[in-house]
């Protein structure tokens, strides 16, 4: 069965002090791994697009990494600000027509 | 432009109520799709359409559950008869093709009591 796993559920952090957020999925015909932010509120806003293993994205304080199994973000001194749910989501595509199974998301919460 | 635009923002609807919700896609994109989000299950996927064409619809959680996509720029998931446990967050989101991000509406907050 296709799968996408987050952990941890939930994360606290001072503010400055790195971690990383992960994901794990078990999917065939992998075409994609995605990260999003997630506001009290609001809908998912896209955050980074990972294609292949070994691939990298930054932005800001944060930074995605890509393995055959896995994907992490990591968050570099994290602000208050940057406190939200992270989702990843995973696009495959077995049929051809291109199918998007989110985890179930991390809640990061910074504190000053 | 303006994203994806869903509508109502609010629903409150008693149980046994038919429920429409509205999305509006980003202008050219050829995917959309239906997400319901709870906080015991996370954000799952209803339905999602290629080129106006429903792909797989096996997420709809039952038949009292129904999507239309009757042109590039609308679609429609409706509820009949809507129940309690029907009470969600629901998100519609777009993409360019069948490949690329997903851009997500701001969502309908469904509450029936």
């Amino acid at each position: 069965e296709d799968q996408v796993t987050q952990s941890p559920e939930a994360l606290r952090l001072q503010e400055g002090e790195s971690s990383s957020l992960n994901c794990s999925y078990t999917v065939s015909g992998l075409r994609g791994l995605f990260w999003y932010r997630q506001d009290p509120g609001k809908g998912p806003e896209f955050l980074f697009t990972l294609y292949s293993a070994g691939e990298e994205k930054e932005k800001e304080r944060l930074k995605a990494t890509l393995t055959k199994k896995e994907s992490f973000l990591h968050i570099t001194a994290p602000k208050p600000e940057d406190s939200a749910t992270y989702l990843c989501a995973v696009l495959f595509d077995s049929s051809n027509t291109g199918k998007l199974i989110f985890g179930q998301g991390t809640t990061l919460q910074v504190k000053p | 432009d303006a994203g994806v635009i869903q509508s109502p923002r609010h629903e409150v609807t008693e149980m046994g109520q038919e429920v429409t919700l509205r999305c509006k896609p980003i202008s050219g994109h050829n995917s959309l799709f239906w997400y319901r989000q709870t906080m015991m299950r996370g954000l799952e996927l209803l339905i999602y359409f290629n080129n106006n064409v429903p792909i797989d619809d096996s997420g709809m959680p039952e038949d009292r559950f129904s999507a239309k996509m009757p042109n590039a720029s609308f679609s429609t998931l409706k509820i009949q008869p809507s129940e309690p446990r029907d009470s969600a967050v629901y998100f519609c989101a777009s993409t360019l093709d069948r490949l690329t991000e997903a851009f997500f509406g701001q969502g309908t907050r469904l509450t029936v009591v």
